[in-house]
């Protein structure tokens, strides 16, 4: 089946500091990703929609600046917590939709657990 | 407003129980309808899903058909097992053409021996 791999699985980082967060689609080639947030006990918010070689879509609410996204490949996607504040800590999550198939169900990585202090 | 609804948690149940999650959706088109299951400190799995109305989609003893009458999308098992315990999302995929994911609030089921 199709594997989405996260890494790192947990952080933990200073604040003020940033954190790079890897989303890989290990079998398969993914044009796009999806970048989600989940607070404890919560569901999944959308955070961005992310497109191979080209700029992020995010969603209303989310500042840009603050948390970067570069999908240089088809099977990475990256996002960057700049400046991280003890409000940034969550559970963030990447889907990756296997390129060419506009129809098919997204992959989820397994999330990351950020704890900014 | 949310565009998935689903039934607030946490649900309780023995372990053989019959279990049924509700979920509603808003209904813009014909959206593709998930349910995804996410155990403790993990991302989501895809449970099931369906892509038309009548369709049924089933895994693992967990059913769901998707009702374009009533817009809903109800999970429902058998027996649960211990090992059921997790929370359950209900999704649709928008019909737009980035096909994003829109979740419900997510269910607990606590299942107990």
């Amino acid at each position: 089946g199709a594997v989405v791999s996260q890494h790192p699985s947990r952080v933990i980082c200073k604040s003020g500091t940033s954190v790079k967060i890897e989303c890989r689609s290990l079998d398969f080639q993914a044009t796009t990703m999806f970048w989600y947030r989940q607070f404890p006990k919560q569901s999944l918010m959308l955070m961005a929609t992310s497109n191979e070689g080209s700029k992020a879509t995010y969603e209303q609410g989310v500042e840009k600046d603050k948390f970067l996204i570069n999908h240089a490949s088809l099977t990475l996607s990256t996002l960057t917590v700049t400046s991280a504040h003890p409000e940034d800590s969550s559970f963030y999550i990447c889907s990756a939709r296997p390129t060419g198939k506009r129809y098919t169900e997204a992959f989820f990585g397994q999330g990351t657990r950020l704890t900014v202090v | 407003g949310n565009s998935v609804t689903q039934m607030e948690g946490p649900v309780t149940l023995s372990e053989e129980a019959f279990l049924t999650i509700n979920c509603t959706y808003t209904a813009t088109g014909y959206p593709s309808l998930f349910w995804y299951v996410q155990y403790p400190g993990e991302g989501l799995q895809l449970l099931l899903k369906a892509t038309k109305a009548d369709d049924k989609g089933s895994n693992k003893g967990f059913e769901a058909t998707y009702r374009k009458e009533t817009t809903s999308f109800h999970l429902e098992k058998g027996s649960v097992q211990v090992s059921d315990s997790a929370v359950y999302f209900c999704a649709r995929r928008t019909t737009d053409s980035w096909g994003k994911l829109q979740f419900g609030a997510g269910t607990q089921v606590v299942v107990t021996p």
